[in-house]
């Protein structure tokens, strides 16, 4: 089945403390997307990458990191939580080609910083 | 970069009538315009999506239409039903073929009543 999994669904931690959300897709995108999502701000994008080793930012990168080693994951990175980076996270990856270029997104993490 | 306004915030409409939401874009170069439903709790999926050479698209209730001269775009839906509630966001991006991220509007709860 193709799908975007996103670990962990669900996370409580303290501010400080080192962590990262996985994201792996196994339709062979090479482009691949973080956002998050938080109430009346809609989904803002956090980075992008559009191959593998190529990563950018998206437009609020601050705090975070990504990397992208293999076409099949696109790890976040947060090196030092604070609690304003709680919220809803969701990793995407995007088919491109003909008319449309659909944006699969995973099912998402909620991060809570405390 | 890119700037993407929605409106309404909140829409409610009566069962069977239509529903209209309208987004606005900075960047004259956007050329993909998708929209995106999200049921509460679950992650955002494609609906309905258009190009800048295209001025209308439809699928079966939904339709969108694009005013590349005004830089807006309009999500509309037909004999609205129950399963319609949930949040709509509109999109943008330069994508060129490929795709660097989608800009987001801030969502539009749609609220279908009985």
């Amino acid at each position: 089945e193709a799908q975007v999994t996103q670990n962990p669904r669900y996370l409580i931690t303290v501010t400080g403390k080192k962590l990262t959300v996985t994201c792996s897709q196994n339709m062979n995108h090479e482009y691949m997307s973080w956002y998050r999502q938080d109430p009346g701000l809609g989904l803002r994008q956090i980075y992008y990458s559009m191959n593998v080793e190529v990563t950018d930012k998206g437009d609020v990168p601050e705090g975070y990191k990504v990397s992208r080693k293999e076409k099949r994951n696109f790890p976040l990175i947060l090196e030092s939580p604070s609690p304003n980076q709680t919220s809803l996270y969701f990793c995407a990856s995007t088919r491109t080609g003909g008319d449309t270029d659909t944006q699969y997104f995973g099912p998402g993490t909620r991060l809570t910083v405390l | 970069g890119e700037n993407v306004e929605q409106h309404p915030s909140t829409l409610s409409v009566q069962e069977g009538d239509s529903a209209v939401i309208k987004c606005t874009y900075s960047d004259s170069a956007s050329n993909y315009f998708p929209w995106y439903k999200q049921e509460l709790g679950k992650r955002p999926q494609l609906i309905i999506d258009i190009r800048s050479n295209v001025g209308e698209k439809k699928d079966q209730r939904i339709a969108v239409t694009l005013n590349k001269t005004a830089k807006h775009f309009s999500l509309h839906i037909t004999e609205t039903q129950p399963e319609d509630s949930a949040v709509y966001f509109c999109a943008a991006s330069y994508s060129g073929g490929g795709a660097d991220g989608l800009t987001f509007g801030k969502g539009t709860h749609l609220i279908i009543q009985p």
